[in-house]
């Protein structure tokens, strides 16, 4: 089973800011198989960002996704209010599907 | 609009059965491949079960392997999650979710599940 390590747990930031979070796999993971979702307090999630860099229908271009291998980055270039939220990687390898643990943007 | 809504949650007792259902709209249930995916009290998302489009296969998470199966009748465009011998552990929230391309694109908004004696 691939585990997926999101970094930092938490990340406190500033509307405006930039903010860049990981997602490390403990085995090589095909980029067409990576995925990034939000999710909001009380809401499901929300697929943000698929194939490690395209963008889901109507997500924002301030959201960008990057990454091969073993390491993958999501990247808010402007943090706009409802951003903040917690943020999955997700992948698929070996008839399995896993979750990071997640990564909370909280507003500093 | 493309759409997902689970249903069947409740308290149920350790040991005894349940299951939840997921009806699609929006639509062509029988084209896509679906999820369960739980989230616990807290915590972050784990993914269950899927099964293909076809029903051709199924594949579950170790945790709930041999306990819980996941079916679809397409005639209702609906999914299903049987979860059996339940544990204080399979409570959660579960949530439904369309595959595309091997990730979740739709997600329902999920549905309570509690284990209590």
């Amino acid at each position: 089973e691939i585990v997926l390590t999101q970094s930092p747990g938490t990340l406190s930031l500033s509307p405006g800011e930039r903010a860049t979070l990981s997602c490390r796999a403990s085995q090589s993971v095909s980029s067409n198989y990576l995925a990034w979702h939000q999710q909001k307090p009380g809401q499901a999630p929300r697929l943000l960002i698929y194939g490690a860099s395209s963008r889901a229908t109507g997500i924002p271009d301030r959201f960008s996704g990057s990454g091969s291998g073993t390491d993958f980055t999501l990247t808010i270039s402007r943090l706009e209010p409802e951003d903040f939220a917690v943020y999955y990687c997700q992948q698929f390898g070996g008839s399995l599907w896993t979750f990071g643990q997640g990564t909370k943007v909280e507003i500093k | 609009q493309v759409q997902l809504v689970e249903s069947g949650g409740g308290v149920v007792q350790p040991g005894r059965s349940l299951r939840l259902s997921c009806a699609a709209s929006g639509f062509t249930f029988s084209a896509f491949g679906m999820h369960w995916v739980r989230q616990a009290p807290g915590k972050g998302l784990e993914w269950v079960a899927v099964i293909w489009y076809d029903e051709s296969k199924k594949y579950y998470a170790d945790s709930v392997k041999g306990r819980f199966t996941i079916s679809r009748d397409t005639s209702k465009n609906t999914l299903y999650l049987q979860m059996n011998s339940l544990r204080a552990e399979d409570a959660a929230v579960y949530y439904c979710g369309r595959d595309y391309n091997f990730y979740m694109d739709v997600w329902g908004k999920g549905t309570t599940v509690t284990v209590s004696s």
